[in-house]
């Protein structure tokens, strides 16, 4: 079946610095790819859509300036957040619609900034 | 605005049958899906309804009705390994997902 690679799964930073995900599809190519965060017991929530050589959608209140999206290839998107503050310390997930149907989400992310 | 109902925690026990409501108002719809996320863990795909009926995977069957905005995940022979949130996921008219905040299932021995 369809594969996302997600990494890193775990990553701490200190405040102040910026940290690279990559979202990485592996056996089918996704021209749009969805970054999602999720705080503790709580839904996923829809930070923006990448499209292959295109700018990122965002939704309304995600700063684009600070997570930033680059999806340069039909199998690669990723998210930079930059200047990290402990409130983005969350858990970050990407999907890809594979097919008509159904999207295939990443492993995650768990991002903690000290 | 739009909005999808869930019930926020159920408790069953091992070997019994759960059913997970879901109703949803939405701009459009394209087809509702039903995801199973393990804390800590990214949501697996269960499956996908865009017509009225019953949908059944082994254990895991999912029921739509259009008309009443409603959808249904049901589990049977429950396993421990159940024990997680179950989220449900609305297409919009413009093909945006729409999360429920899910449902954390517990299942007991």
């Amino acid at each position: 079946g369809a594969v996302v690679s997600q990494h890193p799964s775990r990553v701490i930073c200190k405040s102040g610095t910026s940290v690279k995900i990559e979202c990485r599809s592996l056996d089918f190519q996704a021209t749009t790819m969805f970054w999602y965060r999720q705080f503790p017991k709580q839904s996923l929530m829809l930070m923006a859509t990448s499209n292959e050589g295109s700018k990122a959608t965002y939704e309304q209140g995600v700063e684009k300036d600070k997570f930033l999206i680059n999806h340069a290839s039909l199998t690669l998107s990723t998210l930079t957040v930059t200047s990290a503050h402990p409130e983005d310390s969350s858990f970050y997930i990407c999907s890809a619609q594979q097919g008509e149907v159904g999207y295939t989400f990443g492993s995650g992310t768990r991002l903690t900034v000290v | 605005g739009q909005n999808i109902d869930q019930p926020t925690e159920m408790t069953a026990t091992e070997g019994a049958i759960v059913q997970i409501n879901c109703t949803y108002q939405t701009s459009g719809f394209n087809g509702l899906f039903w995801y199973q996320q393990h804390a800590g863990e990214a949501p697996t795909f269960l499956s996908y309804n865009v017509l009225d009926g019953l949908e059944e995977k082994g254990r895991f069957s999912s029921f739509l009705s259009r008309s009443k905005g409603y959808s249904y995940l049901l589990l049977k022979e429950l396993q421990m390994k159940d024990s997680a949130s179950y989220l449900c996921a609305v297409w919009d008219s413009n093909y945006q997902l729409i999360w429920g905040a899910g449902t954390k299932l517990i299942i007991k021995p």
